[in-house]
């Protein structure tokens, strides 16, 4: 299987506990993506990777969230201090860059968190 | 701020009828759209893409049509079959590297 591989697929904790999820992108893809998607809302974007540099952080990753994509390959991503409001599915995705106009995101299937 | 708007969260459709799927935007630096079909439990799969030089696409049952000065793109399933029963998410983008995702609707396919 050379798709988008997240671990785990399910993560539940208690208010307070740190967590950190996996991403194994496809392996020719150098742009990585998270995604935080709620009930009956749409993905949101957290953050990008283009090879191992992050180049992008959207305004709701707060200073307790941190992404890390080490020799620009697989990727973690860690909630410190968990709050309930955290609870969602955390996406990754991963593309190859070829042009913005044809880029499609490949999306795992995603890590739920649930905080309890 | 949603900048990308799905304002039917749910569609039925017969068998071999087709299905339109509908979205909106708001910022007219979007040059990129995208469609995503998500099943339960899985992550969004990658159905159809247009960007903004063009007004078509089309894609075996599937079909993206673009109106730039509406600020609207619709797909279109046809003939729509049980195996489409799923969320459908509308994606653009702009200048940067974000892709905007609306709220998906729910599509049932009634055999």
């Amino acid at each position: 299987d050379t798709g988008v591989s997240q671990d785990p697929r399910h993560k539940i904790t208690k208010r307070g506990q740190n967590v950190t999820f996996r991403c194994d992108p496809i392996s020719e893809h150098n742009r990585l993506y998270w995604y935080r998607q709620t009930l009956g809302q749409g993905p949101e974007f957290l953050t990008y990777f283009q090879n191992e540099a992050q180049l992008e952080k959207s305004r709701l990753l707060s200073d307790r969230f941190s992404a890390e994509r080490p020799k620009g390959s697989f990727s973690t991503l860690e909630i410190q201090r968990t709050e309930q409001g955290d609870s969602a599915m955390y996406l990754c995705a991963s593309s190859r860059s070829g042009g913005r106009i044809n880029e499609k995101l490949f999306f795992g299937s995603g890590t739920q968190l649930s905080v309890l | 701020d949603q900048q990308v708007k799905q304002n039917s969260p749910s569609l039925s459709v017969q068998e071999g009828r087709i299905s339109i799927l509908n979205c909106d935007y708001t910022n007219s630096m979007f040059d990129y759209f995208l469609w995503y079909k998500k099943y339960p439990a899985e992550g969004p799969t990658f159905l159809i893409s247009i960007s903004s030089i063009k007004d078509k696409n089309e894609d075996g049952r599937f079909t993206v049509f673009l109106n730039k000065s509406a600020k609207h793109l619709s797909l279109h399933i046809v003939p729509s079959q049980p195996g489409d029963s799923a969320v459908y998410f509308c994606a653009a983008s702009g200048s940067g590297n974000q892709f905007y995702f609306g709220t998906g609707t729910s599509l049932t396919v009634i055999p």
